[in-house]
């Protein structure tokens, strides 16, 4: 059975900090791994890593990718209380599904 | 361009009744998935629908069952309904063309269901 652990659960910080997010993973056959920001209802989708692209950027937020750690890393760099979100990691394994088996997420909270 | 659209936003209902939710992907979607996500974890997956047939299951009753219609949108069905089945559901959409092995998901607003 597939499984995603996300640390830490919680975090709160002050604007202008850089936060990293954990996220490691089990799974049988790997295909991707995403992130997304959870603010009310809908996760909004941030980065799609794979094997033939391990790391990625978008303004103040990147993310790696390590393949043989089985883990990922998301940065965000200059916080803003906008940042202030539950941060969900995701694994998709092969198979006809490609279902997404989610960790429990990493809430964050930017204070001003 | 609209993205995923899920209805009604918010549901209560009582111990075993049932309960139809609806969700209508991004245009040019053909894949419709299903998560329950309860307080404090992570969506869980439900189902998978690719050109109205089912992909995939997760590990939920058979009180739980979908199916997706010719304009790809898709309806969950729950019945008999527990207190534990208060959830917000969640809704994806993907592209899932057979030739991608990855396939990014773009999810709902969802419906928040309640069961007194």
């Amino acid at each position: 059975e597939d499984k995603v652990v996300q640390s830490p659960l919680s975090l709160v910080v002050h604007e202008g900090d850089t936060v990293t997010l954990n996220c490691s993973y089990e799974v049988t056959n790997f295909r991707s791994l995403l992130w997304y920001k959870q603010e009310k209802k809908a996760p909004t989708f941030l980065f799609m890593l794979t094997s033939s692209g391990i790391e990625k950027k978008s303004g103040r937020l990147s993310s790696i990718l390590d393949k043989k750690e089985l883990s990922s890393i998301l940065n965000i760099t200059a916080t803003q209380t906008g940042d202030s979100a539950i941060y969900l990691c995701a694994v998709q394994s092969s198979g006809s599904a490609r279902q997404l088996t989610f960790g429990s997420g990493t809430q964050l909270t930017v204070l001003p | 361009d609209a993205g995923v659209t899920q209805s009604p936003t918010h549901l209560i209902k009582t111990r075993g009744q049932h309960v139809t939710l609806r969700c209508s992907p991004i245009s040019g979607h053909k894949s419709v998935s299903w998560y329950q996500q309860v307080l404090g974890q992570g969506p869980q997956f439900i189902f998978q629908y690719y050109e109205k047939e089912e992909r995939g299951r997760g590990n939920f009753p058979d009180r739980f069952s979908a199916r997706q219609f010719p304009n790809y949108s898709s309806e969950l069905n729950v019945n008999a309904l527990l207190l534990g089945d208060s959830a917000l559901y969640l809704c994806a959409s993907s592209l899932a063309t057979r030739a991608r092995t990855t396939d990014t998901q773009y999810f709902g607003p969802g419906t928040r269901l309640t069961v007194l």
